[in-house]
Parts: structure tokens; sequence; C-alpha cells
């Protein structure tokens, strides 16, 4: 069965500190995405990144990186110098294809607290 | 502007009543979900549908359903069989080939 497990529950750094939010997937498929959202506090999840389970290339964007490691069932998402925005709850999914429709499923959650 | 809209933005229902939470997109996607999302348990599929006229059940879809008339619509009805239906709930939409969902800035939904 499909699963993506976030284990830290809440996370508080001060800011300028480096963090990363951990995931761990797991899936019968040798064909997979894998996504990060961010939900602030307005609600919406807002899209971060997608990997497909072929790339396992490394992803830097400004202060956001994420490490894909298909041997450890893995999708680490790192925030290099936090900052107060950063906070909100982020969110793993993970995304297979059933005959043609996709099911996109979610971690609980980490929610991050960046302190000024 | 293109994109998603859920409505209300806030709902408030009364023991029994069945209540009708909209989802309407312009992004012409194929695909819609609803999620429920309560604290600490992440987002959970409650209905979702591929094409005009079809939808499959979630993971929890006991006390929902659904239609899909229209590409462009997917309400969700809470029903009066939901026994704990405050939550907040999202609507999501996806286009062809595995892409990124996106997401409504959701309905919060409380029973008073």
């Amino acid at each position: 069965a499909q699963k993506v497990t976030q284990a830290q529950t809440e996370i508080s750094v001060v800011e300028k500190e480096d963090v990363t939010l951990d995931c761990v997937y797991e899936t019968r498929d040798t064909t997979y995405y894998l996504f990060w959202y961010k939900q602030p506090p307005s609600g919406e999840l807002v899209f971060l990144i997608r990997r497909n389970s072929f790339d396992e290339q490394n992803e830097i964007s400004g202060r956001y990186s994420w490490n894909f490691q298909k041997s450890t069932s893995s999708f680490n998402f790192t925030i290099t110098a936090s900052q107060v925005v950063d906070s909100a709850v982020y969110f793993c999914a993970l995304s297979e294809a059933l005959v043609g429709t996709y099911k996109y499923i979610f971690g609980t959650g980490t929610r991050l607290k960046v302190l000024a | 502007d293109g994109g998603i809209t859920q409505s209300p933005k806030y709902l408030f229902r009364k023991e029994g009543q069945n209540v009708t939470l909209s989802c309407e997109q312009n992004l012409n996607h194929d695909a819609m979900y609803w999620y429920r999302q309560d604290p600490g348990q992440g987002l959970r599929l409650i209905y979702y549908s591929q094409i005009v006229n079809d939808f499959q059940k979630g993971d929890i879809a006991e006390g929902y359903s659904v239609s899909r008339e229209k590409k462009e619509s997917f309400p969700l009805t809470v029903t009066s069989a939901q026994k704990n239906p405050t939550a907040f709930y999202l609507c999501a939409t996806a286009g062809f080939g595995n892409t990124e969902a996106f997401f409504g800035q959701g309905t919060r939904l409380t029973v008073v």
C-alpha cells in the first residue's frame, strides 16, 4: 500500500538556522511522483516541487533544496537560512497512476515555526 | 482570475442537516479531488473524479456524496450520516500526466 510518513510533527528553529523536514514513502510501483507543498495560515496548499521516480538528482531552488534517495525511500526538504515567512505546515505527497487516474497520498505534515 | 474557487469559506451546519460545498475550476483540468484535513492527520481523500459523470470513493467516503455533471464543477455534500463533519475541506484539481495538484483555499465546516 502507498504511504507517506512525516515523523516530525512540529519543529521550531531560530531565524537563519537551517532545517530539514523528513519524508519517507512506501510504494510498490516503479513509476511514481513525489511532491512537497507548503500550507501557510491562510490554508491553501502551495506547490513547491515535483520529482519523478527516475530522477534522483537533488534540486536547489533559492534557499530550498530537496534530497531524493530511492535506496532509503526518502525525499527530504531542507530550508537554508530560515526566515519567519517560512513558518507553515509542510506536506510531502506521493502520486501513483491508477489506470489513468492519479491519487495523491499525503503525509500528516510537519509544522515549522521559525522564531525571530 | 484562473484557478480553483471554493465556497463558502466558512460554513456552519446544524446537527442532522446536509450541506453542500462548492468547488469550481477554470483550469480545464480533468481530475478533481476532495480532501478532508483534521489537526494532526494530514489530508485524507474523500472522493475523486477523472472525467465528467464518473467519480470514485477515496479513503473516507462514508457520509459524503459528490457529483460531476460538468468538467468545471465538483460539489461535495456532507450528509447527516457523517458523524464528525467538523473539519477543513480542500478541493484540488490536476491536469493530464501526473502533474502536481492545485488546491483551492478551502472551506472550514463547523457543526453547531
